[in-house]
């Protein structure tokens, strides 16, 4: 499968536990937007990434979140801590970058549940 | 920032009728202008898209008009069918710049 992989598709934490959510994006492509949709909400822009790079991550919160994605391996979205409020999909998708077509292709989405 | 307002929030058609989505921005450096649709339990997925140079693209029974001037930009699909029933999201972002900046959706329900 040539397409945005994401994984785990459904995780459940309590309260205070520690979520990771993963990315693979297509291939050949460098650049990781990461989304958190709420329900009965749109997509919200949280990151953007480039290998090694985070290039915008104006829509994250201040605390208990942070993004990578290194030389190796794929991107992840790390939510420490979490709270009952952080329950929504989060949607990664990625895109061949500057100069390309600007369309943004999205994997099937991390559902996370906090209890 | 960019802000993308869209409306209706829901939408019903009956099979065979016509179906539009609008969408405003506020940015008028935005220039890219795509539309995706969301199956449920999918991810979304771009189903056209409309640059600033051109006011209006079709592709079979969906189109995609953008006033520049008034900043806004529509989705019109014709003779729907239950297929069509979906989630559609329109977004804008500045070619070049790739963050994209999307409305809050409209779920299409198509009654056969």
């Amino acid at each position: 499968n040539a397409g945005v992989m994401q994984n785990p598709r459904h995780l459940v934490r309590r309260r205070g536990q520690e979520a990771r959510l993963r990315c693979s994006p297509m291939k050949g492509h460098s650049h990781v937007y990461w989304y958190r949709q709420l329900p009965e909400e749109g997509l919200k822009f949280m990151v953007y990434l480039q290998k090694e790079n985070i290039i915008d991550e104006s829509g994250m919160p201040k605390e208990r979140f942070s993004a990578e994605f290194p030389k190796e391996g794929p991107s992840i979205l790390r939510i420490q801590q979490v709270v009952r409020g952080d329950s929504a999909a989060y949607f990664c998708a990625s895109s061949a970058g500057v100069g390309a077509t600007g369309e943004l292709f999205f994997g099937e989405g991390s559902r996370l549940t906090v209890l | 920032g960019e802000n993308v307002e869209q409306h209706p929030s829901t939408l019903s058609v009956q099979e065979g009728d016509s179906a539009v989505i609008k969408c405003t921005y506020s940015d008028s450096a935005s220039n890219y202008f795509p539309w995706y649709k969301q199956e449920l339990g999918k991810g979304p997925q771009l189903i056209i898209d409309i640059r600033s140079n051109v006011g209006e693209k079709k592709d079979q029974r969906i189109a995609v008009t953008l006033n520049k001037t008034a900043k806004h930009f529509s989705l019109h699909i014709t003779e729907t069918q239950p297929e069509d029933s979906a989630v559609y999201f329109c977004a804008a972002s500045i070619q070049g710049y790739q963050k994209v900046t999307f409305g809050i959706g409209t779920k299409l329900q198509v009654i056969p």
